[in-house]
């Protein structure tokens, strides 16, 4: 079973710019999340997706991140303009059906605003 | 709100030796816990879970957790480390949306 797939791996801006993210989960997974990772920090949930809908945004930085699931399967995450802060790694997770709630994680997306 | 502390950052053992990680949560109802491991420039692997039954949980890699709803911890234990477990270990509450703690690196002395 293919696992939760995220591009790019790294991606260096300068701030100001924008940078986009994809993230392709697992095989028939509805719910889909998008957490930031900053350096010597635990991941915060950024987004979730049950299909293509939001149910919670509540902690997403909305002036400059934006994220859509159009089809309920793959997913973008964008920023646009980047801040120095912003630097972290994007963390893609799904999880199917059921209610054990655990996460399969993909490798990540890692920014560096310069 | 639900919140998970870590209250180490870094801890070093030698290889052999047993480890108890430590996790702390805050949640207003039964709570789903998560033990995950991170491996540098990977992403975070499952070693357990707890959301019910018996509150001694066995995870792979010889991993093991308790859940003490007393003490509102689960603390991560493994009898004897071998040096492929240095990583980052991060406690997890849910069910959905998870909030993990801040981490807790692991490094091992030969």
């Amino acid at each position: 079973e293919a696992g939760v797939a995220q591009s790019p791996r790294y991606k260096i801006i300068e701030k100001r710019q924008s940078v986009a993210f994809w993230c392709n989960p697992i095989s028939g997974h509805a719910t889909l999340y998008w957490y930031q990772q900053i350096l010597g920090q635990g991941p915060k949930l950024l987004i979730q997706f049950q299909n293509n809908g939001v149910v919670d945004d509540s902690q997403l930085p909305k002036d400059r991140f934006s994220a859509e699931r159009l089809k309920g399967v793959d997913s973008t995450l964008k920023i646009q303009p980047a801040k120095l802060e912003d630097s972290a790694v994007y963390l893609c997770a799904s999880t199917g059906g059921g209610h054990t709630g655990e996460l399969f994680f993909g490798e990540g997306s890692r920014l560096t605003v310069l | 709100a639900q919140s998970v502390t870590q209250p180490d950052i870094h801890i070093t053992v030698s290889e052999g030796a047993s480890l108890e990680l430590r996790c702390n949560y805050s949640y207003g109802a039964t709570p789903y816990l998560f033990w995950y491991v991170q491996s540098p420039g990977q992403g975070l692997q499952l070693l357990l879970k707890y959301f019910s039954g018996d509150t001694l949980v066995q995870g792979i890699k010889g991993f093991e957790a308790e859940f003490k709803r007393s003490q509102s911890s689960f603390n991560l234990r493994k009898p004897s480390v071998h040096w492929s477990d240095a990583a980052e270990y991060f406690c997890a509450v849910g069910p959905s949306g998870l909030v993990f703690g801040q981490g807790t690196r692991l490094t091992i002395n030969p």
